[in-house]
């Protein structure tokens, strides 16, 4: 059990354009999910809590207009990139806590690509 | 401030043990984390020990926890290439947040 899927795994866009990604728990519920940011060969970075049905909580340094995240069901939150831009591109990763350890289990990761 | 560290590399042989250490600073963190995360990879929860036991063993892994020290390790017995990856320790916040805090990640290169 505490599967977690994100997609899409890859993907590559166009500057300017808006970029949404999905994270989804698959055998529990999660009331609260979390987004990160990774880049190469570093720890993640928290950038956001999301909890079901209310506006998720930023980190510092995190603008919560350009990452928007919608948390509409105990299974499922979104982080959509609006206007992406290159510096935009890294690995997200999300995470649904909940489960065997009541932990955060996380999803594959997504590689986002600006061109 | 919250903080995690450790080590960011370890060689070991194959069939060596690999002990990967972790302090921490948060002492009412409940639960400690090791997670694994191969190349291209999201995170994959290896184990984790609650904070008021000492160890808990799971086939390969040990994780020994100095709640003293605030200091927490992870020993690999029989490490296997397949155990090369990198091994992020991290602590949860206490206050009911559910956050976790990572460390940088321990890279394991095991070689022949």
């Amino acid at each position: 059990g505490a599967v977690v899927s994100q997609h899409p795994s890859r993907v590559i866009c166009k500057s300017g354009t808006s970029v949404k990604i999905e994270c989804r728990s698959l055998d529990f519920q999660a009331t609260t999910m979390f987004w990160y940011r990774q880049f190469p060969k570093k720890s993640l970075m928290l950038m956001a809590t999301s909890n079901e049905g209310s506006k998720a909580t930023y980190e510092q340094g995190v603008e919560k207009d350009k990452f928007l995240i919608n948390h509409a069901s105990l299974t499922l939150s979104t982080l959509t990139v609006t206007s992406a831009h290159p510096e935009d591109s890294s690995f997200y990763i999300c995470s649904a806590h909940g489960g065997p350890g009541e932990t955060q289990y996380f999803g594959p990761g997504t590689r986002l690509l600006v061109l | 401030g919250e903080d995690v560290e450790q080590s960011l590399f370890l060689s070991v042989r194959e069939g060596d043990s690999s002990v990967i250490n972790c302090t921490y600073t948060d002492s009412s963190s409940t639960y400690l984390y090791w997670y694994k995360q191969e190349p291209g990879a999201g995170l994959q929860l290896l184990t984790y020990i609650f904070s008021n036991m000492d160890m808990k063993q799971d086939q390969r892994l040990t994780v020994l926890l100095n709640k003293k020290d605030k200091h927490l390790s992870l020993r690999i017995a029989d490490t296997q290439t397949g155990d090369s990856a990198i091994y992020f320790c991290a602590e949860i916040l206490s206050g009911g947040y559910n956050k976790l805090i990572f460390g940088a990640g321990t890279r394991l290169a095991v070689h022949p």
